[in-house]
């Protein structure tokens, strides 16, 4: 049930853009992006919900596309602070019983 | 904002005895709790569902007696790695939703080495 992530890594230089996908196997109630620094907890960025609602920080975007069960998340003009493991998490069933993506490097050199 | 803490953030104890992590939800009630373990360089693997006031619901291929969970209250959650052994080295972290708002907060993790 864990989704598949591409790429694995990517590097960045500042300012650069990046595209991070998630696939799943799954119908799904929603899609949850996280970034997680070494040793430190995930830290929530966006939800997508079906149907088209999106929660989210104001400088990270997403889409959702309910047929394919697919999600990309956008990171324009990226900044050192974006480095991190980002993870989808998918949710089948609306109660957050969300599947972890296989994850993401992420790193933006100056 | 929404603020989960586990204690203790880490621990090393020796193959065989028990160890207790406590999830709590600092200025809000959670009814539900997840937890997941993360092997170094590896994603999150959802654990269990941790229900207030009942039992929890674990995740295929985890021992429901090797990783006790209990849900005391709307505020605290707690996972009891029993017997524990060098496999069961790991780091554990829990989650609780925040609101109802589908945004689930994540407790700093605890490292669990056993010798």
């Amino acid at each position: 049930q864990q989704p598949v992530q591409s790429p694995q890594a990517v590097i960045l230089r500042e300012g650069e853009d990046a595209v991070i996908n998630c696939s799943s196997s799954k119908a799904l109630y929603s899609v949850h992006w996280y970034r997680q620094k070494h040793g430190e907890a995930p830290v929530f960025l966006m939800i997508l919900l079906k149907g088209g609602e999106q929660k989210g920080h104001e400088k990270i975007s997403a889409s959702f596309n309910e047929k394919k069960q697919q999600s990309s998340l956008y990171l324009t003009a990226s900044q050192l602070s974006y480095s991190g493991t980002y993870f989808c998490g998918t949710d089948q069933t609306g109660a957050n019983n969300l599947f972890f993506g296989t994850g993401t490097r992420l790193t933006v050199i100056p | 904002g929404a603020v989960v803490s586990q204690h203790p953030s880490w621990v090393i104890c020796k193959s065989g005895t028990s160890v207790k992590i406590e999830c709590r939800s600092l200025d809000f009630q959670a009814t539900t709790m997840f937890w997941y373990r993360q092997f170094p360089k590896q994603s999150l693997m959802l654990m269990a569902t941790s229900n207030e006031g009942s039992k929890a619901t674990y995740e295929q291929g985890v021992e429901k007696d090797k990783f006790l969970i209990n849900h005391a209250s709307l505020t605290l959650s707690t996972l009891t790695v029993t017997s524990a052994h060098p496999e069961d080295s790991s780091f554990y972290i829990c989650s609780a939703d925040y609101s109802g708002a589908n945004v689930l907060t994540f407790g700093a993790g605890s490292r669990l080495t056993v010798l």
